[in-house]
């Protein structure tokens, strides 16, 4: 298995909603990691867990919270959103390869706030 | 702040073309990867380059990675329609997380 799989694949939701992002990898890799893209804009991180610890967070509003059940599992709650949070939410994974990372991403989950 | 210029930034060309798209840094990289995105999907990892100097090849893409390790290449000969997309470039540059800095991204467009 060498995928990163993420549900759902698109979500919309109202300003009061509650929803969850949910991201799994089975490649043993222990780091993961929260991007948000904008249309025709490169990844912006998010968040790192590494070894299932958040390791980073990037000044991420707090309406956005993950987290990280175990190894395999990475999930982003998500509260109280505003428009302007729509975007492609993507999920990736990394391996360290001959003392370099390789990061791999899931398809992403596309949320529309409305 | 760490940067990694990407260029161009959008590319449209004519199927059997040859392009090339560069990212540049003033930071030594420990390794740098390159990414193809359709539109809604994540990033498929094309290539990871480590040594300076080192060439990769995928087909007709060409991975090239500076001496100095802080700037590569793609060189993509007789383009095809396929190949449209946006191309990312990420820069390792040794954090314990393995984090990436992205260039801003090349939107190809291959018309037939």
């Amino acid at each position: 298995d060498t995928e990163v799989t993420q549900t759902p694949k698109h979500l919309v939701m109202g300003m009061t909603n509650k929803k969850s992002l949910k991201c799994e990898q089975h490649m043993g890799h222990r780091a993961m990691y929260w991007y948000k893209q904008k249309a025709k804009k490169p990844p912006e991180l998010m968040f790192v867990y590494s070894y299932e610890k958040l390791s980073i967070n990037e000044s991420v509003p707090s309406r956005f919270s993950p987290e990280c059940p175990n190894s395999s599992l990475l999930n982003l709650h998500l509260h109280a959103l505003q428009p302007e949070d729509s975007a492609l939410y993507l999920c990736a994974s990394s391996q360290v390869v001959s003392n370099h990372y390789e990061q791999f991403f899931g398809p992403g989950t596309r949320l529309t706030v409305l | 702040t760490q940067l990694l210029e990407q260029s161009p930034q959008f590319l449209s060309i004519q199927e059997g073309e040859n392009l090339t798209v560069y990212c540049n840094s003033s930071s030594v990289f420990s390794s740098l990867q390159w990414y193809r995105q359709e539109p809604g999907e994540g990033p498929v990892l094309l290539v990871t380059v480590v040594t300076g100097g080192e060439v990769k090849k995928l087909k007709r893409l060409t991975f090239q990675f500076g001496d100095a390790r802080k700037d590569s290449s793609l060189h993509i000969t007789a383009a095809q329609p396929g190949d449209t997309g946006l191309y990312l470039c990420a820069g390792n540059y040794g954090g314990s997380q393995g984090n990436l800095i992205f260039g801003k991204g090349t939107k190809l467009s291959v018309k037939p």
